[in-house]
C-alpha cells in the first residue's frame, strides 16, 4: 500500500446521497485510477486519469464521478445514480499510461449503503 | 469486460507444497502481471513477464508465459501459510489504434496453505 492513501477504511451511506472516497498519492505518478470489486470478484475499473485535469470513463462510469486537480488526488464521488453502491473500492496509480507500467494500490474503502 | 480468467478459482495446500495457478486471455498483450491481494486489502504487484519472454522467476514465484496459447502459469514454491491470499493475473487491453488502454484483471484464485 505504500506511497498511496484511501480514506476512510469504511464508509456508510444512506440511499439517495452522493459520498466522495479520498485517494492521494506522493509517488509523483502521472496516472491514477479506480476500480470497483465485488465479492469473489476481480477489478473493475470506472475511472482513469493520464494526466491533472484530464480523466477517462473505464468499463462502469455511470453513477460514478472524478475529479483531478492536482497531481497528488484523485477522489471519486458516488452519487446517487449509482444503483448498486455496495462495494470495496480501491485506487492506485502508476508512473504513466504505457503498458509496461506496474500499478501501485491502496488500501481501499468498503462503501455500505444502508 | 474480464480479458485475464485465473484457474483454479480456489486451491487449498498445505505448508510446503508447490501452487500453481493458471490464467488465460483473448487478445494480443504486450505484458502480462500477476497481482497479490489479502483479504479486505489492496492489490499488490508480484512480477510483471513481457511478450516475448517465457519465463521469469523472483524468489520462490516463477511464472511462464504461452503467447500461442495466451495462457500464464504462477507457481509459488515450498508454500507457506502467509502465502494465503487471492492472485490475479492481470493484461492490457489494447484498443483498435493499438495505444494501450487499461489494465483488465480476472476473477482470481483464491489460494488458502494450511499449516
Amino acid at each position: 500500500d505504500g506511497g498511496i492513501t484511501q480514506s476512510p477504511k469504511y464508509l456508510f451511506r444512506k440511499e439517495g446521497q452522493n459520498v466522495t472516497l479520498s485517494c492521494e498519492q506522493n509517488l509523483n505518478h502521472d496516472a491514477m485510477y479506480w476500480y470497483r470489486q465485488d465479492p469473489g470478484q476481480g477489478l473493475r475499473l470506472i475511472y482513469y486519469s493520464q494526466i491533472v485535469n484530464d480523466f477517462q470513463k473505464g468499463d462502469i462510469a455511470e453513477g460514478y464521478s472524478v475529479s483531478r486537480e492536482k497531481k497528488e488526488s484523485f477522489p471519486l464521488t458516488v452519487t446517487s445514480a449509482q444503483k448498486n453502491p455496495t462495494a470495496f473500492y480501491l485506487c492506485a496509480s502508476s508512473p504513466g499510461l504505457a503498458d509496461y507500467n506496474e500499478q501501485f494500490f491502496g488500501p481501499g474503502t468498503r462503501l455500505t449503503v444502508l | 469486460s474480464q480479458q485475464g480468467e485465473e484457474d483454479p478459482q480456489a486451491l487449498s495446500i498445505q505448508e510446503g507444497e508447490n501452487a500453481t495457478m493458471n490464467c488465460s486471455y483473448k487478445t494480443s498483450i504486450n505484458n502480462l502481471q500477476w497481482y497479490r491481494q489479502n483479504s479486505g486489502r489492496g492489490l499488490v504487484h508480484l512480477i510483471l513477464i513481457r511478450s516475448n519472454e517465457r519465463e521469469k522467476h523472483s524468489g520462490r514465484l516463477r511464472v511462464t508465459l504461452d503467447t500461442s496459447k495466451k495462457s500464464s502459469s504462477l507457481l509459488i514454491t515450498a508454500s507457506r501459510a502467509a502465502d494465503t491470499a487471492s492472485y490475479f493475473c492481470a493484461t492490457i487491453l489494447i484498443n483498435p489504434s493499438g495505444s494501450a488502454r487499461q489494465l483488465t484483471f480476472g476473477s482470481g484464485t483464491q489460494l488458502t496453505v494450511l499449516p
